[in-house]
């Protein structure tokens, strides 16, 4: 039944190490995000793939890129991990632009040592 | 700066009373929605209010819309235990590429059995 899926839930990496995370749908949603969300904070956009149209929020830093080879998957890529980077990591969907309920995964918390 | 201000940042109430979380934004929007979130988890989505109605309802939910004080309140009637969670409004301009969200800070909410 699961329709968001992201792996690991828990990741854990070295300052300055590259690390992927990863998030799968089986909804067939077209549309899917990337959030970080920091201790009882709200969560942040990071980006959005329409498709295989790629938004990036203009404060996200280089840092962070994204992925979507097909439908289904899309993957977030920290470059070099800083200590400011430990949060949870949210990915969510839709099933179209103006569809407007978004479908979020459970989260994947990262930590850098 | 933040579109969504929620307050209270942290509600505690008894078993079977009401809780009334408010939320404040500053631009124009399509449609304002609350999700809630438990301790380490993602987001569901509750509920979306679009920007000409006034009032909606889903079981113990009841929301609230004000576009005239760029305001919308979220009231839990005959809460639970299980309520205990973090809410969250997110307003949603409406662009063409997705469904981008902008998230308040959350309110906290415990109910205590």
């Amino acid at each position: 039944d699961a329709m968001v899926i992201q792996n690991p839930r828990y990741q854990v990496t070295q300052f300055g190490k590259p690390v992927t995370l990863s998030c799968s749908q089986t909804l067939n949603h077209n549309v899917m995000y990337w959030y970080q969300q920091k201790s009882s904070q709200a969560p942040k956009l990071l980006f959005h793939y329409y498709d295989k149209d790629f938004n990036n929020e203009a404060d996200t830093p280089d840092n962070f890129q994204s992925r979507r080879p097909n439908t289904s998957f899309c993957f977030l890529d920290i470059r070099s991990p800083g200590l400011g980077d430990a949060a949870m990591y949210l990915c969510a969907t839709s099933r179209d632009p103006g569809i407007e309920t978004q479908y979020f995964g459970p989260g994947t918390r990262l930590l850098v040592l | 700066s933040q579109q969504g201000e929620e307050d209270p940042q942290a509600l505690s109430i008894q078993e079977g009373e009401n809780a009334t979380m408010n939320c404040s934004y500053k631009t124009s929007i399509n449609n304002l929605q609350w999700y809630r979130q438990n301790s380490g988890r993602g987001l569901v989505h509750l509920i979306l209010i679009r920007s000409n109605e006034r009032e909606k309802h889903s079981g113990r939910l009841r929301v609230t819309l004000d576009t005239s004080k760029k305001s919308s309140s979220l009231l839990i009637t005959a809460s639970r235990a299980a309520d205990t969670a973090s809410y969250f409004c997110a307003t949603d301009a409406g662009e063409t590429s997705g469904s981008r969200l902008t998230f308040g800070e959350g309110t906290q909410l415990t109910v205590n059995p």
